[in-house]
């Protein structure tokens, strides 16, 4: 079955430190690769993307996601973690030749000062 | 450009009741979604449209039905409301080029 797992309910870590939210999948072919943030009372906001290429992906507000085929994974990073980075989280991955997105259940980062 | 809208913005139904829950956009995007957002679960995918006039199942369709008459619009109704249907639910379209989603500000529905 298609799906997405993010491993951590909830990630806390200082301000200044690098943080990472973790993300895999479970999908047949080639994924698209999403991350979004939703903040509170909030819809979804993009964050970045994977479609094919670098493996290194960089998006808005200074994060950044690895893809790694391997071990299917697509793991959120930011070098030096805000207080305003404090959110819920989601990882999403649309399958090929599908128009199916489908999400992971979130982890809500806290980043405390 | 009002991107996504969604209508109404809340909503408290009594069991067994039914209304349909409004999505309009202005973007010109072929795939529209909606999801239901529930605490721990995440979003989870109800229904799908890949284009208009055509609807596809997600994760949790059992309980709704949806109605794609054309580009702009996915509605999503509830034939008899059951409080286990007590959520916020969310709209959104994706692009095949552009391959990002835009999502609604949400609807927040209670059933008592």
């Amino acid at each position: 079955a298609q799906s997405v797992a993010q491993p951590e309910d909830q990630v806390n870590v200082a301000e200044g430190n690098p943080l990472t939210v973790k993300c895999t999948y479970s999908v047949s072919g080639n994924p698209y690769l999403f991350w979004y943030v939703q903040y509170p009372n909030r819809g979804l906001q993009f964050l970045l993307k994977y479609i094919t290429g670098d493996n290194l992906v960089k998006g808005s507000y200074g994060f950044e996601a690895e893809f790694n085929k391997s071990q299917t994974s697509f793991h959120l990073k930011k070098p030096s973690a805000l207080v305003s980075d404090s959110a819920l989280y989601f990882c999403a991955v649309r399958v090929v030749n599908t128009d199916k997105l489908i999400f992971g259940t979130g982890t809500r980062l806290q980043v405390f000062p | 450009n009002a991107g996504v809208t969604q209508t109404p913005k809340f909503q408290v139904l009594k069991t067994g009741q039914s209304m349909t829950l409004q999505c309009a956009q202005d973007m010109n995007h072929n795939s529209m979604y909606w999801y239901r957002q529930d605490p721990g679960m995440g979003l989870r995918l109800i229904y799908y449209s890949a284009s208009e006039g055509t609807t596809d199942k997600g994760e949790v369709p059992n309980g709704y039905n949806v109605s794609r008459l054309n580009k702009r619009e996915f509605s999503l109704r509830l034939e008899s409301a059951a409080p286990s249907q007590t959520s916020v639910y969310f709209c959104a379209t994706l692009t095949y080029s552009n391959t990002e989603a835009f999502f609604g500000q949400g609807t927040r529905l209670t059933v008592v």
